[in-house]
């Protein structure tokens, strides 16, 4: 199997501030999947990544693949109070005789006003 | 709406008293997961059923059973809860098996064992 390592486990950052988290694989990820969390709820899906090198954005939200497929990153712009909860990653595993996925550790995100 | 529903939001048992935590979805998935997530950690996945087929996690514990009576309706039964047992169990499906599906998660039974 593999583990995805994500990094920071926590960011404080000022309304309006960036605020960007990693993942990190030591082998080639086919795909990668991103949640959020709120504090108190479920993990919520945001997007997959599955190409070499690609971008994709929702709003203020910026997500890579990179090209060796083995890292990604969430970047948010001008973050808002509403962006508060965990961020998760996620990537294949094998599991016996099938892959799953697997979450990384998650980054905390708190937005002060 | 389509949703996955878990029941009930907050039990507390006993420390050895088994419990039940049920999941239901309108989604019409064919794959539901358990999941557990202690406090400020990631979801580990306890063990998944695709269709009627039943897969295990290779360190999930023994005292962890699951039960899929039919499509909609999924159980966890923890036969010999323990201190450390204590964790939101989150109900999770996907359309279909392997990584490439987004799961859905439900509320999540948020149990104590005292």
């Amino acid at each position: 199997g593999q583990q995805v390592m994500q990094i920071p486990q926590y960011q404080h950052v000022q309304e309006g501030e960036d605020f960007t988290t990693y993942c990190n694989s030591s082998t080639t990820l086919s795909n990668i999947q991103w949640y959020k969390q709120r504090p108190g709820g479920h993990p919520v899906f945001l997007i997959q990544l599955v190409k070499s090198g690609e971008v994709k954005k929702q709003k203020r939200l910026t997500f890579q693949f990179g090209e060796a497929k083995k890292n990604s990153s969430l970047h948010i712009t001008a973050t808002q109070t509403t962006d508060v909860g965990t961020y998760f990653c996620a990537g294949p595993y094998s599991s016996g005789s099938a892959r799953q996925l697997t979450f990384g550790s998650g980054t905390q995100l708190t937005v002060l006003p | 709406d389509a949703m996955v529903i878990q029941n009930p939001r907050y039990q507390v048992t006993q420390f050895g008293k088994p419990v039940t935590l049920s999941c239901s979805q309108t989604l019409n998935h064919n794959v539901m997961y358990w999941y557990q997530q202690k406090s400020s950690q990631a979801p580990k996945l306890l063990f998944h059923y695709y269709d009627k087929d039943f897969n295990n996690e290779a360190d999930t514990p023994d005292n962890f059973q699951s039960r899929r009576p039919n499509t909609s309706f999924c159980f966890l039964d923890i036969r010999s809860p323990g201190l450390g047992d204590t964790a939101m169990y989150l109900c999770a499906t996907s359309r279909v098996t392997g990584v490439y599906s987004p799961l859905h998660f439900g509320n999540g039974t948020r149990l104590t064992v005292t």
